[in-house]
């Protein structure tokens, strides 16, 4: 089955710097790739998604780029702000959705 | 829309009661999930339906575990007996074309 790994754990950025979240996954059928984030308390929230038949996909300032070949894609948050700070997880689907480990994004101002 | 609606918010229990966990989909979504949530392993997938049949329930952990889902409009996940290391968020989850949205959970306490 599919299994999506995810890097870094934590990432500590200073306010208005960009950040940037790398996931793999292993099932190369896998064809949707979307991007939660996740509050402290609260559910996870679907932010962006990219289609296997797209490279990168903007909204505002965040972006995501998918490599089928090399099977990894990325989130890009630029100019970050303290409200960033959560948790992030990617995910692949191919007939289910499975979740990387997620990120820990601390934006300090 | 309201979006996913889950109930209870908080659920606190003894080792060896049964827990049943409750949800509501979007309207109109056509699948529908039941995730666990721990620090240890993550966002774990437990079960999901495609209109109202069990697709595939190989993340159910032990057969203490069961789901059901009689109508396009409510699903509930049971543990009978729980047990302490059942403790974790639950969040249940629809979709309707790949997006996946998710209700706020069910903090379960097994003491």
């Amino acid at each position: 089955g599919e299994n999506v790994e995810q890097h870094p754990s934590t990432l500590s950025v200073q306010e208005g710097d960009s950040a940037v979240i790398k996931c793999t996954y292993s099932d190369s059928a896998s064809n949707y790739f979307p991007w939660y984030k996740q509050e402290l308390g609260k559910r996870p929230q679907l932010i962006i998604d990219i289609r296997s038949n797209v490279g990168e996909k903007k909204d505002q300032r965040i972006a995501v780029t998918l490599n089928k070949t090399a099977k990894h894609f990325s989130l890009h948050i630029t100019e970050t702000q303290p409200e960033d700070s959560a948790v992030y997880f990617c995910a692949g689907l191919r007939n289910k959705l499975v979740f990387g480990a997620g990120t820990i994004l601390r934006v300090k101002s | 829309d309201a979006g996913v609606i889950q109930s209870p918010r908080h659920e606190v229990t003894e080792m060896g009661q049964e827990v049943t966990l409750r949800c509501k989909p979007i309207s109109g979504h056509d699948y529908l999930f039941w995730y666990r949530q721990t620090m240890m392993r993550g966002l774990e997938l437990l079960i999901y339906f495609n209109n109202n049949v069990p697709i595939d329930d190989s993340g159910m952990p032990e057969d203490r575990f069961s789901a059901k889902m009689p109508n396009a409009s409510f699903s509930t996940l049971k543990i009978q007996p729980s047990e302490p290391r059942d403790s974790a968020v639950y969040f249940c989850a629809s979709s309707y074309n790949e997006k996946l949205f998710f209700g706020s959970g069910t903090q379960l306490s097994v003491l």
